[in-house]
């Protein structure tokens, strides 16, 4: 059973504009939710976490907003950029590192 | 330093062979991570240590051993591998369990 579904599997955004990558979960014990941003061949990089006590965490270019009661967070990708073109990974745990649950992953391309 | 060092950065590997992939990350960390991820797919938890111990073996195959010979170092011991366990495995770790996850470039296992 996927514990956190993710959606769009592919995103297709002009440069400049916004992307947003959605999440949702039903385990309400999950308390900590990190972004992580994966180019090709490479590991994943965190981008932003945000933990419940909190609806909106803001870092440069990237947003994550939370909903609790919906059970939904997403990352809205301000001015997206070229080089932004990656595979975005959300994630949910019940504490924080430990046995974090991914979702299936969005695959965003910028066109210029 | 920053970082999650992961070598080999590619590793090709027969069936019958025994090979080690190695870890290591000096930010003073005490919890570490093995994931495995196939392409196109998130990464999958498969052990985690917390001050050197063993604390989550996500029901890996035998095949797969881990170990953490210090508190900077985790080595994932591989033998007697098959085809379908060609993946790139990556390492993470975390100040605590509770902490934010930092990944490694990862190690491109193949096996022939």
């Amino acid at each position: 059973q996927q514990q956190v579904k993710q959606s769009p599997q592919s995103l297709i955004v002009q440069k400049g504009g916004i992307s947003i990558i959605n999440c949702a979960y039903e385990n309400t014990a999950f308390d900590y939710f990190p972004w992580y941003q994966q180019f090709p061949g490479k590991g994943p990089a965190l981008l932003i976490a945000i933990r419940p006590d909190v609806s909106e965490k803001k870092e440069g270019r990237f947003t994550i907003s939370f909903n609790k009661s919906a059970k939904q967070f997403s990352l809205h990708i301000m001015d997206s950029q070229p080089g932004d073109s990656a595979t975005y990974f959300c994630a949910a745990s019940k504490t924080g590192a430990n046995n974090l649950f991914f979702g299936t992953g969005t695959r965003l391309t910028v066109i210029p | 330093d920053t970082e999650v060092t992961q070598t080999p950065k590619h590793l090709v590997m027969g069936m019958t062979n025994k090979k080690s992939l190695k870890c290591e990350q000096h930010m003073g960390h005490r919890a570490m991570y093995w994931y495995k991820q196939k392409a196109k797919k998130p990464p999958e938890l498969m052990f985690v240590y917390s001050y050197e111990k063993l604390s989550i073996n996500e029901s890996v195959p035998s095949r797969f051993s881990p170990e953490c010979p210090n508190s900077s170092l985790l080595n994932l011991h591989l033998h007697a591998l098959q085809p379908e366990d060609s993946a790139l495995y990556l390492c993470a770790s975390s100040r605590g369990e509770e902490d934010e996850a930092f990944f490694g470039q990862g190690t491109r296992l193949t096996v022939v």
